[in-house]
This record gives structure tokens, C-alpha cells and sequence, in this order.
């Protein structure tokens, strides 16, 4: 199972909207909505901000949203924050109930 | 608040078995409600699923790792863990457990989530000689 393509770098001034894709396959992204992103800073644990493409776990903010199109999927993060720099990753369940994640995007607040 | 903590040896030697175990506080692993699961995040391969439990001892583990690999659950202890075998220089990499919600698949039933809610802080294991 290949790794989702992700660009590897993103930026953005604060205030600005940034927008992350993730591209995958019909056996993965394309055929469900089984889509999740995590954002990761240095050194710490991955953090679940959007499931199932779209949905917002509690706490997370509403800031953050996702879309899918085919398949690739995407993550928006509207009014760009200095904590907003981190790495984020995407990540999809697959047709062999199996779950890829994606090769990553670091995201700098200029 | 629900608390995952990896433990283990943090240098393994090629050929051996790398062995870790997760400590869920602040919520019981017998919960029918999740899965318990292990990702392990490398500078060549990024994140990668290894595998998860449920309560009942079901697994479901990742194609390329099962023929090495065993996930296992104590109840009573309020832990599960994963074991390695025949270990080489690619198994390292920062490994992290955590937890995955039932889901709701449909026609096909419930089963761990496509989606990983909560995670332990991770642990480096280095294989070396």
C-alpha cells in the first residue's frame, strides 16, 4: 500500500487560509469517506483534528475543515495562527481494511 | 482524562524481539466501545499502522508486518502490547499506541474506526547492535 501524496511544505501569513491536499486512489481516499488528518508538532504525539473527511472531534477547532474531491482529499485551516505550525498528516482506511496514512505536510507561519 | 503510556526497551539488537507495552489510565480497557492499536513513525516511511485489538482478543494486523508481529491485551492490567520479531535496522522508529473508537461499517458491522482518537506520548526504539 503506497503512501497518500501530500506536498511536503505549505505556508502562510497569519490571518491567511492555507489549503493541504492528500491524493490517494479509488482503493483508498477515492472510495470511502474514511478520511482523517492529524496535526503533529516537534516532538509530541500526532493529534486527530478531522474525521471521516469532514467531522471535528470536540475541542478541535472550527477553523480547521476538510473536503473530498474524487480522490483527494483536503484540509482548509482558515485565520492562520502561529500554534497552526506543526506537521500534518492525512490518512485513509483502505479496500483491504487497512490504513494508510499520508507522507505529510509541514506548515509554516511566515 | 484518558491517558496512553508506552514502556519498553529502547534499544533492540538486530534479529531480536522488540517488545512494548501500553498503559491506558483514566479508562478501562474492557470498554466494548474501542480498539487499542499501534503506529509507528519513521524518518524513511513516515506513519505506518501496525495493528489493534479489541477487548475480546480479536487483532488486526497490517499485511507486511504479521508474519513478525503479535498484539496481545491484559485485562487485568489495564494494558496491551506488541511484540516484534526478528527485528532489523528499518523497525526503527518512534513507536506510538492508541486508541480507535468502534465504528459503525454498515452491512458489515462494527469494528475499530478509520481514525485514531487519542495517543500515547510515543517511544524511540532503535534497533542496533
Amino acid at each position: 500500500q503506497s503512501a497518500l501524496t501530500q506536498p511536503a511544505s505549505v505556508s502562510g501569513s497569519p490571518g491567511q487560509s492555507i489549503t493541504i491536499s492528500c491524493t490517494g486512489t479509488r482503493s483508498d481516499v477515492g472510495g470511502y469517506n474514511y478520511v482523517s488528518w492529524y496535526q503533529q508538532h516537534p516532538g509530541k504525539a500526532p493529534k486527530l483534528i478531522l474525521y471521516d473527511v469532514i467531522n471535528r472531534p470536540s475541542g478541535v477547532s472550527n477553523r480547521f475543515s476538510g473536503s473530498k474531491s474524487a480522490n483527494t482529499a483536503s484540509l482548509t485551516i482558515s485565520g492562520l495562527q502561529a500554534e497552526d505550525e506543526a506537521d500534518y498528516y492525512c490518512s485513509s482506511y483502505t479496500s483491504s481494511s487497512t490504513y494508510v496514512f499520508g507522507t505529510g505536510t509541514k506548515v509554516t507561519v511566515l | 482524562q484518558l491517558q496512553l503510556q508506552e514502556s519498553g526497551p529502547g534499544l533492540v539488537k538486530p534479529s531480536e524481539t522488540l517488545s512494548l507495552t501500553c498503559t491506558v489510565s483514566g479508562g478501562s480497557i474492557s470498554s466494548s466501545r474501542y480498539y487499542w492499536g499501534w503506529i509507528r513513525q519513521s524518518p524513511g516511511k513516515g506513519l505506518e499502522w501496525i495493528g489493534h485489538i479489541y477487548y475480546s482478543e480479536s487483532t488486526y494486523y497490517n499485511p507486511s508486518l504479521e508474519s513478525r508481529l503479535t498484539i496481545s491485551i491484559d485485562t487485568s492490567r489495564n494494558q496491551f502490547s506488541l511484540k516484534l520479531f526478528s527485528v532489523a535496522a528499518a523497525d526503527t522508529a518512534v513507536y506510538y499506541c492508541a486508541r480507535l473508537p468502534e465504528y459503525f461499517y454498515g452491512s458489515v458491522g462494527f469494528f475499530g474506526a478509520p481514525y485514531f482518537d487519542s495517543w500515547g506520548q510515543g517511544m524511540l526504539v532503535t534497533v542496533s547492535s
